[in-house]
C-alpha cells in the first residue's frame, strides 16, 4: 500500500508556462515533506520541502503548497525552462529521518 | 561540497551468489540509507543506520542484509541474489538531528543498475 502517490507519471510543458506536479498521501502521521529532482544516470537531489505547520514554502522558481486536510501537496515551477526536465519524486518524513517516497513524476519542458 | 559514492556504476550477478553493495560518503554523516528504485514504485527503503555498527529495517529488508564498521562506509549485502533483486540500488547519507522528525536533507549517490541473471 502506497502511502504517498504521484498519479501523474509523465508531465509536458512548454518553456516559460507553469509546471504544477502533484502528490498525495494517506498518513497523518507525516511531518515534512520534500520534493526531490532526479536527472539520468545521477541520483536524486534535494529540492524544496516544507513543514506540516506551513502552507506554502518558496524558493525561487520553486513553490511547494500544502493543503493538509486533502492531504494533498503540489510543486509549482514558475517558469519552466528546459533544464527543469526530469523525473520529480515527493516524499513524506516519518520518525527517525526515514522518507517514504511516491513513484516520481517525468516533467518535460519543450523549448 | 557533499560527496556520496557508490563503488559500482553497472553490476551483474547471477542467480545464487553473494552480492556487495559498497557507499561511502565524506561528509562526517551519521545516517545512512539503502534503497531500491524500480519504475513507478519510486525509491524504497531497504536498510538504514544511525551510527556506526548500528542498522534498522527499512520497508522491504527481506533478501538484504548490511554491515556499517566504518562511519562513512555503508555495505548493502544480497546474501543469496535472485531475479526479483535487479533493480537500481541508491545510497544516501544525512546529518543525524536530535529531534523525532528530523529536516536535515539526505544526500545521495549516483546509483548501481544491479541485474541479477
Amino acid at each position: 500500500d502506497q502511502q504517498v502517490k504521484q498519479n501523474s507519471p509523465s508531465l509536458s510543458v512548454q518553456e516559460g508556462r507553469i509546471s504544477i506536479l502533484n502528490c498525495d498521501y494517506t498518513n497523518s502521521m507525516f511531518d515534512y515533506f520534500l520534493w526531490y529532482k532526479k536527472y539520468p544516470a545521477e541520483g536524486p537531489t534535494f529540492l524544496i520541502s516544507i513543514s506540516s505547520i506551513k502552507d506554502k514554502n518558496e524558493d525561487g522558481r520553486f513553490t511547494v503548497f500544502l493543503n493538509k486536510s486533502a492531504k494533498h501537496l503540489s510543486l509549482h515551477i514558475v517558469p519552466s525552462q528546459p533544464g527543469d526536465s526530469a523525473v520529480y519524486f515527493c516524499a513524506a518524513l516519518r520518525a527517525g529521518n526515514m522518507l517514504t517516497f511516491g513513484g516520481g513524476t517525468r516533467l518535460m519542458v519543450k523549448p | 561540497d557533499v560527496k556520496v559514492t557508490q563503488s559500482s556504476r553497472y553490476l551483474v550477478k547471477r542467480t545464487g551468489e553473494k552480492v556487495f553493495l559498497e557507499c561511502v560518503q565524506d561528509m562526517d554523516h551519521e545516517n545512512m540509507f539503502w534503497y531500491r528504485q524500480d519504475p513507478g514504485l519510486g525509491l524504497r527503503l531497504i536498510y538504514f543506520s544511525y551510527d556506526v555498527k548500528m542498522k534498522e529495517k527499512g520497508d522491504i529488508p527481506e533478501g538484504y542484509s548490511v554491515s556499517r564498521e566504518k562511519k562513512e562506509r555503508f555495505s548493502l549485502i544480497l546474501e543469496s541474489a535472485s531475479t526479483n533483486q535487479t533493480s537500481m540500488y541508491l545510497c544516501a547519507s544525512s546529518l543525524h538531528d536530535r529531534s523525532p522528525y528530523s529536516n536535515q536533507p539526505q544526500h545521495f549517490g549516483d546509483g548501481t543498475r544491479l541485474s541479477i541473471l
